[in-house]
């Protein structure tokens, strides 16, 4: 158990609707990642946010966007969804805001775009 | 931007040595990663290497980096079908506070 919480584990909706996934990291890290999987390509970066304030920025579609609240839990919406959206979302927390240390991985919440 | 590459599948039998393999772009990676990805999952660190050591052993683990050829491996000692699993490999870059994933090497390990 890495102490990641991301809820739900699966999401299963129409082409055009929203979502929220939800992300606690683990107690202490103040910084919370947002990671696609996909098969075809691989992991990727979303976003970063450290302490609440967003630090980094990947390859996120303008259709998502990213939050953390005052209690370090984060959220990430996606909207108008695409079949292409369908993928492994991931959330990683870390103590510090440089990463040169261990990502703590939740279990992802698998989005099933139908 | 930065590029990690790895081989997508490798097959061994218990017992054996299995050696991952990770190419990467940019020579100014600082810290480079080795992840696992057990079924139904999030990745696990497994082991990192800093970009002025060669080698670093851990238990069953060798990793060896080539900093010439930005070349990362890693090295599974009598290897046993728990190893079986989707391993990363990563790096960071200075002044990025993320890490750049390969797409991950699917290690299956037969009795």
């Amino acid at each position: 158990d890495s102490g990641v919480t991301q809820t739900p584990k699966h999401l299963i909706t129409a082409t055009g609707q929203r979502v929220t996934l939800r992300c606690s990291p683990r107690s202490g890290d103040l910084s919370v990642y947002w990671y696609q999987q996909s098969l075809d390509q691989g992991l990727q970066f979303l976003i970063q946010y450290y302490n609440g304030e967003e630090r980094a920025k990947g390859n996120i579609l303008e259709r998502f966007s990213a939050q953390q609240f005052p209690d370090l839990h984060s959220e990430l919406n996606l909207s108008s969804l695409e079949l292409g959206d369908s993928a492994l979302y991931f959330c990683a927390s870390s103590v510090s805001v440089q990463n040169t240390g261990e990502l703590f991985f939740g279990e992802g919440s698998r989005l099933t775009v139908l | 931007g930065e590029d990690v590459e790895q081989s997508l599948f490798l097959s061994v039998r218990e017992g054996d040595s299995s050696v991952i393999n990770c190419t990467y772009t940019d020579s100014s990676s600082t810290y480079l990663y080795w992840y696992k990805q057990e079924p139904g999952a999030g990745l696990q660190l497994l082991t990192y290497i800093f970009s002025n050591m060669d080698m670093k052993q851990d238990q069953r683990l060798t990793v060896l980096l080539n900093k010439k050829d930005k070349h990362l491996s890693l090295r599974i000692a009598d290897t046993q079908t728990g190893d079986s699993a989707i391993y990363f490999c990563a790096d960071h870059l200075p002044g990025y506070s993320t890490l750049t994933f390969g797409k991950g090497t699917m290690l299956l390990v037969s009795p």
